[in-house]
């Protein structure tokens, strides 16, 4: 069975531009999660979609968005590229809203020059 | 809102030592409690959860953690640690009523030989 994918494994940046993040979830798994890994500050929640939804959002600006596709692969958008968002974001799936079934992908490095 | 503390950022240990790594988290009526180890480069893997019943609980690769409620802590150990067991480990939880874990920031581990 695959695990949780995320596109692409590293990305580069210029600060102001645009970032898009895929990841597809495990089959059978309906929420994705996602998560800022920022050295020296842990896993800070950012959106979880659940059925094609936003059910809940961390403490982030408007400029991070995101989506779930019928499929229930999700996209994560960085607008306007700040320096600090430089950080591995990691997704996360489960069979349903418990958090307690969750599987990360390996994540995606993404460097803001 | 709640809190997760990991009282130790490093912990350094010998191969073959015992080690404990250090979680509690600010007080709620419920809690699900969980830990999970991070190699480089990689997503978390989910090494134990406690959901309910049995505060002792034993996970993958010899690790074990047991609740105790009246402290508000969920200590992570191996009594005898290996080389490749050096990674960050991350304690989260979940208070009742949530679906969203909170990280703690990660305790190094490093096994030296």
């Amino acid at each position: 069975e695959a695990g949780v994918t995320q596109s692409p494994t590293h990305l580069i940046k210029t600060r102001g531009q645009q970032a898009t993040l895929r990841c597809s979830p495990i089959s059978g798994h309906t929420s994705v999660y996602w998560y800022q890994q920022a050295l020296g500050l842990g896993l800070q929640f950012l959106l979880w979609y659940d059925e094609g939804e936003e059910r809940n959002r961390g403490n982030f600006p408007p400029r991070f968005s995101g989506r779930q596709f019928p499929n229930y692969s999700s996209e994560l958008n960085v607008n306007a590229l700040e320096l600090e968002d430089s950080a591995l974001y990691l997704c996360a799936s489960s069979p349903g809203t418990q958090g307690w079934g969750y599987t990360f992908g390996s994540g995606t490095r993404l460097t803001v020059v | 809102a709640q809190s997760v503390t990991q009282l130790d950022s490093q912990v350094p240990v010998f191969e073959e030592a015992p080690v404990e790594l250090r979680c509690n988290y600010s007080s709620s009526v419920s809690v699900y409690l969980f830990w999970y180890v991070q190699y480089p480069n990689q997503g978390l893997q989910l090494l134990l959860k406690y959901l309910s019943g049995s505060t002792l609980v034993k996970g993958i690769n010899g690790f074990e953690a047991e609740f105790n409620k009246s402290q508000t802590s969920f200590h992570l150990r191996k009594p005898s640690v290996h080389i490749s067991d050096t990674a960050e480990y991350f304690c989260a939880v979940i208070p009742g009523g949530s679906y969203i874990p909170t990280f703690g920031r990660g305790t190094s581990l490093i096994v030296h030989p």
